[in-house]
């Protein structure tokens, strides 16, 4: 059972407008979560995190939201712009534990 | 600039051979990662390393082995490679503080085919 959930395989997004890309867990003792955004024929890279005593974090045009009670976390991207066109990938730690468990990914299409 | 670097990012090998992947990285990081991704299931964890010559199991390690030998080198060891495996293989390393909060440096990964 997959503990941390990207139900949106894909999306799309006009050019300038808000993309918002979802997260969902299942277990409660995850303490710290962390975006990464994987371009094709690349790893993925470090964009955002956010740790459980906050419910929001932002750098640039990122936010990121945590709502614990809901188990659910979002990413906004404010504007979207061509460059952001990428995979998406949502991931959780508890207690310093080396293992992230991951999210499936979200490929998020910008449209000019 | 800062590289995890994988040697190979294609791999065709048949059914049984014995398959190696290498990853170095030149940040003198001490942790160092072997994930595997494939399509709806995102990235699981094989195997990692905190130190030379120390290695511990992730989440799907059966079917793999790891060596680290040089705090700038990892490798992933498939000891009789099956279908099964075919898949995405990227490698990360990340900072000498313990614990997933740090960011992780990833490969470029390597699509390994196994027929």
């Amino acid at each position: 059972d997959q503990q941390v959930k990207q139900n949106s395989p894909s999306l799309s997004v006009q050019e300038g407008r808000i993309s918002i890309l979802n997260c969902d867990y299942t277990n409660s003792m995850f303490d710290y979560f962390l975006w990464y955004k994987k371009y094709p024929a690349e790893g993925p890279t470090f964009l955002i995190s956010i740790s459980s005593i906050k419910d929001k974090n932002e750098d640039g045009r990122f936010t990121v939201f945590l709502n614990k009670s809901a188990k659910h976390l979002s990413l906004h991207i404010v504007p979207s712009q061509p460059g952001d066109s990428a995979v998406y990938f949502c991931a959780a730690s508890w207690n310093s534990n080396y293992q992230l468990i991951w999210g499936a990914g979200t490929k998020l299409i910008i449209k000019p | 600039d800062v590289k995890v670097t994988q040697s190979s990012r294609y791999l065709v090998k048949r059914t049984g051979e014995k398959v190696f992947l290498e990853c170095v990285q030149d940040m003198d990081h001490e942790n160092m990662f072997w994930y595997r991704q494939d399509p709806g299931l995102g990235l699981r964890l094989i195997y990692f390393s905190y130190d030379v010559k120390m290695k511990e199991k992730g989440d799907i390690p059966e079917g793999y082995s790891v060596s680290r030998e040089k705090k700038e080198r990892f490798s992933l060891i498939l000891e009789s490679a099956s279908t099964n495996q075919t898949s995405m293989y990227l490698c990360a390393s990340s900072s000498p503080k313990r614990g997933a909060s740090e960011k992780l440096f990833f490969g470029s990964g390597t699509q390994l085919s196994v027929l």
